[in-house]
């Protein structure tokens, strides 16, 4: 079975500065998948970005990008340049790869970014 | 683009009445998922489907839930009798699979289900 821990309810940042939420996880498997979901008020949720456990260079998309530490089972998202849109929900997630893609959520990070 | 549909948004109904959730998947994905958040807890898997029967179901999916893609095009979840508890979230998503062969799930807006 996997888990998935955000310790993190809430945070807060200004516009233009850089935020880093964090995410850790447990799992026996050795193939596995990280995610970060982003739900903003009243949408649905949108993949962010993802990792495969199997790749060691660290996932980036734009001004998103991941700190992906193996042995730590550790998976954070940093943010750079935050923007007001950036403010949302954000899910951790895993799967286990090969024919079982269900996800595994931590309870989420609320991020508010301040004028 | 192309968006993962819910109806309805919010649906409130007396205990052991029987509810159907509605969900339009995007048109050419063949993966289809439920998941539910309780009030204050974690998003939780319950049912996934695909070619036309479950291929993997959570403890929560228990004989008073059923899932079926009645016209090829919409994808439902029935609670026959519900309870207190079933009251949630209810979340479902749909997934392709990309030139990498990696899978995306995309979530709907979410039907939020009160149980009185």
């Amino acid at each position: 079975a996997q888990t998935v821990t955000q310790s993190q309810p809430e945070m807060s940042v200004q516009e233009a500065e850089t935020v880093t939420l964090s995410c850790t996880y447990d799992t026996s498997e050795n193939n596995y998948y990280l995610f970060w979901y982003k739900q903003p008020p009243s949408r649905q949720m949108i993949l962010v970005i993802r990792q495969e456990a199997y790749k060691q260079q660290n996932a980036t998309e734009n001004r998103f990008s991941v700190n992906f530490q193996k042995a730590a089972k550790s998976f954070s998202l940093k943010i750079s340049d935050s923007q007001l849109g950036d403010t949302a929900m954000y899910f951790c997630a895993s799967n286990s790869g090969g024919s079982n893609y269900k996800l595994t959520f931590g309870k989420g990070t609320l991020l508010t970014v301040n004028p | 683009e192309p968006e993962v549909t819910q109806t309805p948004s919010h649906q409130v109904t007396q205990m052991g009445q029987e509810v159907i959730l509605r969900c339009v998947p995007i048109s050419n994905h063949l993966y289809f998922y439920w998941y539910r958040q309780i009030l204050g807890q974690k998003v939780e898997f319950l049912v996934s489907f695909y070619n036309n029967e479950i291929s993997e179901k959570s403890e929560i999916f228990d004989d008073q839930f059923s899932v079926e893609r009645p016209d090829g095009s919409n994808f439902t979840l029935k609670i026959r009798s519900t309870k207190l508890e079933d009251s949630a979230m209810y979340f479902c998503a749909s997934s392709d699979w990309d030139k990498s062969y990696q899978e995306t799930q995309y979530f709907g807006p979410g039907t939020r289900l009160l149980v009185l």
